[in-house]
């Protein structure tokens, strides 16, 4: 079993709708996780992280965690065709050397 | 804020020399580097874990005298392509984290290295 498991995709949303993204691990110690973007040929950004149950929002992006479930999700609000990249989720391990364990990531397409 | 770079960019080498990249913090001093690696269409996969002025972890199957990282201050890591082959030819990332942000970790633009 891999430790964090994302589905590869493609996701494809028409614009102005909302794209969900789903990421489960297998390591219930975990405490952070982490959704970063990239784009094809760049390097990951950093989109947002989330340590507590529950959701978080940032302007169009939430991010929900249920660690009972093992379970982290990144919702995105009025998607944008810029939005199409390929989103990772990383889950942070609990070694206190501070290493992120990633998913093999969700491709996302947003049409016009 | 949390600002990495890297350098160069880009670089092409023929078989059998040496490469080294740089991975600077430029706003914040990062007590810990990472070193990634990822070919097309693949995840990141983690190369070494590197934390200033202590030699650098090695994940499983990676040869550290290949892949020699050098992290001698809070700003700068390098890491140093031994004797490339064209197999060795990939997106090499550098990511950094500080001690007061847990475990979120900057990533550099990334080196594409290309070797002939």
């Amino acid at each position: 079993q891999k430790e964090v498991e994302q589905n590869s995709g493609p996701l494809s949303v028409p614009e102005g709708a909302i794209a969900s993204l789903n990421c489960t691990y297998s390591d219930r110690g975990s405490q952070s996780f982490f959704w970063y973007r990239q784009y094809s040929g760049k390097s990951p950004e950093l989109i947002m992280f989330i340590y507590s149950n529950g959701d978080k929002e940032d302007g169009r992006f939430t991010a929900q965690l249920n660690k009972a479930s093992q379970y982290v999700s990144l919702l995105i609000r009025d998607s944008q065709p810029s939005d199409s990249a390929t989103y990772l989720c990383a889950v942070g391990m609990n070694t206190g050397f501070q290493k992120l364990v990633f998913g093999t990531g969700t491709r996302l397409l947003v049409s016009p | 804020g949390a600002v990495v770079s890297q350098h160069p960019s880009r670089v092409i080498c023929k078989s059998g020399t040496s490469v080294k990249i740089e991975c600077r913090s430029l706003d914040f001093q990062a007590t810990t580097m990472f070193w990634y690696r990822q070919f097309p269409k693949q995840s990141l996969m983690l190369m070494a874990t590197s934390n200033e002025g202590s030699k650098a972890t090695y994940e499983q199957g990676v040869e550290k005298d290949k892949f020699l990282i050098n992290h001698a201050s809070l700003t700068l890591s390098t890491l140093t392509v031994t004797s490339a082959h064209p197999e060795d030819s990939s997106f090499y990332i550098c990511s950094a984290s500080s001690s007061g942000s847990t475990d979120t970790q900057y990533f550099g633009p990334g080196t594409r290295l290309t070797v002939l």
